[in-house]
């Protein structure tokens, strides 16, 4: 069956970095747009951008533009979010999320991974 | 950029009883529209795509209406399992783009 599996819970002080893993399994890593997503109590939902993992080819939001990358490993079929310059904002969980097509909902989702920024 | 407003902001009904949920995008947007339900600390799980498809394995209770600006998530004699937050999401095709509303609680 498909699998998004994410990384564990990120504890990081204020200007650092994170760098979540989503490890997917179940179907052909190459052939499905992962986005990702953040979820915080004051904005929601957020979309953070999406990367095609036969390319490699990424988009961003204006919002998250300049200090968002993903990335992937297609030999281990993992994507990547990375998100520097981090504020107490950026508590939140990230979720990593297949999109069936290219330009449609997501079907499957990671578990998320909450990411705590605090000094 | 669209903005996708969703109402209420709660809804408390009783099981059995039939909801019907609201999302209004900011200009028209087609069918390009999926809903989702989402439990306390789980991720939120696809209910309906392209506005009124039902994603795998969701009941037939789900459905799904609209196109252009107003759409519609009707849930028929609410089960005990379907209290939950519901939010809407505008897709766009090319580039992708999604955003999301900012939620409906179906709360008891």
């Amino acid at each position: 069956q498909v699998l998004l599996v994410q990384s564990g819970t990120e504890v990081k002080k204020p200007g650092a970095s994170v760098k979540v893993s989503c490890k997917t399994s179940g179907y052909t890593f190459e052939g499905y747009f992962i986005h990702w997503v953040r979820q915080t109590p004051a904005q929601g939902l957020e979309w953070m951008g999406w990367i095609n993992p036969n390319s490699g080819a990424t988009n961003y939001p204006q919002t998250f533009q300049g200090r968002v990358t993903l990335t992937r490993d297609t030999s281990i079929n993992t994507a990547y979010m990375e998100l520097r310059s981090l504020s107490y904002d950026d508590t939140a969980v990230y979720y990593c999320v297949r999109d069936p097509r290219a330009g449609d909902y997501g079907d499957y989702w990671g578990q998320g991974t909450l990411v705590t920024v605090s000094s | 950029e669209i903005v996708m407003t969703q109402s209420p902001g709660i809804l408390s009904v009783s099981p059995g009883e039939r909801v019907t949920l609201s999302c209004r995008a900011s200009e028209s947007i087609s069918t390009n529209l999926a809903w989702y339900q989402q439990k306390p600390g789980q991720a939120p799980r696809p209910l309906i795509y392209g506005a009124s498809t039902r994603a795998t394995d969701i009941p037939a209770r789900f459905s799904g209406s609209g196109s252009g600006t107003e759409f519609t998530l009707t849930i028929n004699s609410l089960q005990s399992e379907d209290f939950a937050v519901y939010y809407c999401q505008h897709y766009t095709n090319w580039p992708p783009a999604w955003t999301f509303g900012q939620g409906t609680k179906v709360e008891i």
